[in-house]
């Protein structure tokens, strides 16, 4: 089955950018998403990227698509305290509905 | 507010004892999700519901876990006979999904279900 992985921890200074990988495993996937979950809260949708995309820019985030890798980053430009949270990758398919997740990416940020 | 809520938000019950979980969905959406997420991990798919129709549910889903969705609004999620190891965080997500749509899916605040 598909498999969605990213590394556990990432520590960035307040101010510079963060970059959160991904690799996914099937080359089907149709719809990649960013999802933000805060301690405590459910998962907040950050932004999503269509498969026939490579780059979608909204406003601090940027998500870079490279399908032959099958690699998903997101940037997110000058990173606040207000950005610590676990991110996850995630991936769908147009023949399926369920949302296969990744493990999450703990960010947290030095002052 | 209008987004996906859940009730409660969280359960502490004795093994062995019945629960019983309620998400609202966002109004209009037609697609109704649950996810269960333990520690550390990312969300699974549990099943979800079109309108009132169950299409699809996980191999996660044991036979003592059932979910409705009676009348394509909110819906409920039963664990019968609760083990230690179902203890984990249960996510509702809800997204509209028509021909020219994508299935964006919202996501509650989740129930947190502590099995004792």
């Amino acid at each position: 089955g598909e498999d969605v992985e990213q590394s556990l921890f990432l520590s960035v200074r307040e101010g510079d950018s963060s970059v959160i990988n991904c690799t996914y495993t099937d080359s089907s996937s149709t719809y990649l998403y960013w999802y933000k979950q805060e301690p405590g809260a459910g998962l907040q949708l950050l932004t999503y990227i269509f498969s026939n995309m490579d780059m979608k820019q909204d406003q601090r985030l940027t998500v870079l698509l490279n399908k032959k890798d099958k690699h998903l980053s997101l940037r997110i430009a000058d990173t606040q305290t207000g950005d610590s949270a676990i991110y996850f990758c995630a991936v769908s398919y147009s023949s399926a509905s369920k949302i296969i997740f990744g493990s999450g990416t703990r960010l947290s940020i030095r002052p | 507010d209008t987004g996906v809520s859940q009730d409660p938000r969280h359960k502490i019950t004795k093994r062995g004892q019945n629960v019983t979980f309620r998400c609202d969905p966002i109004s209009e959406h037609n697609r109704l999700y649950w996810y269960r997420q333990t520690l550390g991990q990312g969300p699974e798919f549990l099943t979800y519901f079109q309108n009132e129709a169950q299409l699809e549910k996980s191999r996660l889903l044991s036979d003592r876990f059932s979910a409705e969705r009676p009348k394509g609004s909110f819906s409920t999620l039963e664990i019968q006979r609760t083990e230690q190891g179902d203890s984990a965080m249960y996510l509702c997500a809800s997204s509209f999904v028509n021909l020219i749509s994508t299935d964006t899916q919202y996501f509650g605040p989740g129930t947190r279900l502590t099995v004792l």
